[in-house]
């Protein structure tokens, strides 16, 4: 069975501060997905990726492949940022994602 | 636009009710998922759907069931058996070949 590790669960960051969020997965993939959830639950998918990196305004996704791990990044971070990011992949193409616990982010003014 | 819509958003329940969650897509995707989410727990498979008319069992199926009748659409019915069903219910999507998933957004459901 695929497992999922997110790391840290919780995290506290000053406004400003470059922030790291980890995740570890178990078997081979094809890609990985990284997600956000707001407050209010609703859940957007940031990145999906299966190589190298991927950027998109101060978000930054990086994964390892062979390690078998993959990193975001945020930049410059702003209370705007405070959501739960999520890892979650897919143990083969078709199959549903396996989703890790999440990180909980806040980023205080 | 495109998207994935859940209605509604707050159901409350009397124990021993049956309800039914709706979640429509217009994305044209194959594939749909029903998530149960528990405070500081991981989103959990409830049933999925890769083509209409078929449906499985994902880890926690118990007390739950669905239909695929269209593609746009992947009812979730919680029944009386479900012992715990108050939770945030997810809904997704994605092209059947892999792909970006597509999120819902949500329903949070209590059992009064």
């Amino acid at each position: 069975k695929n497992e999922v590790e997110q790391s840290p669960q919780n995290l506290t960051a000053q406004e400003g501060e470059f922030i790291t969020i980890n995740c570890s997965y178990s078997v081979g993939i094809s890609a990985l997905h990284w997600l956000q959830q707001h407050p209010g639950g609703g859940i957007v998918s940031l990145f999906m990726l299966s190589s190298g990196k991927k950027k998109h305004g101060r978000l930054i996704a990086t994964i390892n492949i062979q390690e078998k791990h993959s990193s975001l990044h945020i930049t410059a971070s702003h209370p705007r940022d405070s959501a739960v990011y999520i890892c979650a992949v897919p143990p083969s193409g078709n199959t549903p994602l396996v989703f890790g616990k999440g990180t909980r982010l806040s980023v205080i003014a | 636009d495109g998207g994935i819509t859940q209605s509604p958003k707050y159901l409350f329940r009397k124990e021993g009710q049956n309800v039914t969650l709706s979640c429509e897509q217009n994305l044209n995707h194959d594939a749909m998922y029903w998530y149960r989410q528990d405070p500081g727990q991981g989103l959990r498979l409830i049933y999925y759907s890769q083509i209409v008319n078929d449906f499985q069992k994902g880890d926690i199926a118990e007390g739950y069931s669905v239909s695929r009748e269209k593609k746009e659409s992947f009812p979730l019915t919680v029944t009386s058996a479900q012992k715990n069903p108050t939770a945030f219910y997810l809904c997704a999507s994605r092209m059947y070949s892999a792909g970006q998933a597509f999120f819902g957004q949500g329903t949070r459901l209590t059992v009064v």
